[in-house]
């Protein structure tokens, strides 16, 4: 079964960091383009950061660039987000989808992990 | 950068009843890089339709999407109980960069 796994969500404080990790499995991970999308809980999607396969193409939504970081391992089938300088307005649902490979659409979504930010 | 309404903003229906989604892009756009989604509460979002009109792996025949331009369609044609849900239109033009409409949430009437 294709499946992607978020992992590293939590609560932490403005201006603080955090790692978040989304494992792939069922498929090969290294030719598919990724991205992150978040939620902010009874609101719309807003698509964040992209990546393609072999990592050297990368690009940010204006609202989070500077302050986040998207890589990958694809030895380990995973993709991160690092995000720094966290604000109040980061707080959401960020779920890593999978790229359905044109690129056009995302194809596959993992559950997503949330992303609180509050003192 | 482009900006894609949705309307409505809520569409009230009976299961059974057709459904019609509306995303207006505000220039025109590649039909082949417009997307929808359809996403149920505390779930992640379903790719339904990509290309405008492509139906994705394991899509029922009753969504169909439709347009080109600046105007997409998206059709349920006959609503099962589980099809009340919130859609999204996208797309991804090649800045490159990916935007989601507001969405419509379609309810049980």
């Amino acid at each position: 079964e294709v499946q992607l796994v978020e992992s590293g969500g939590g609560l932490v404080q403005p201006g603080g960091s955090l790692r978040l990790s989304c494992t792939a499995s069922g498929y090969t991970f290294g030719p598919y383009w990724m991205h992150w999308v978040r939620q902010v809980p009874g609101k719309g999607l807003m698509w964040v950061s992209h990546i393609n396969g072999d990592g050297r193409t990368i690009v940010y939504a204006d609202s989070v660039k500077g302050r986040f970081t998207i890589s990958r391992d694809n030895a380990k089938s995973t993709l991160y987000l690092q995000m720094n300088s966290l604000r109040t307005e980061d707080t959401a649902v960020y779920y890593c989808a999978r790229d359905r490979g044109y690129p056009d659409s995302f194809d596959i979504w993992g559950q997503g992990t949330m992303v609180t930010v509050s003192s | 950068d482009i900006v894609l309404t949705q309307s409505p903003g809520t569409l009230s229906l009976s299961p059974g009843e057709r459904a019609t989604l509306s995303c207006r892009a505000s220039q025109s756009v590649t039909s082949a890089y417009l997307a929808w989604y359809q996403q149920k509460p505390g779930q992640a979002p379903r790719l339904l339709i990509y290309g405008a009109s492509s139906r994705a792996t394991g899509i029922p025949d009753r969504f169909s999407g439709s347009g080109s331009g600046t105007d997409f369609t998206l059709t349920i044609s006959r609503l099962e109980p589980e099809d009340f849900a919130v859609y999204y239109c996208q797309h991804y033009d090649n800045s490159p960069s990916w935007t989601f409409g507001q969405g419509t949430k379609v309810e049980i009437k």
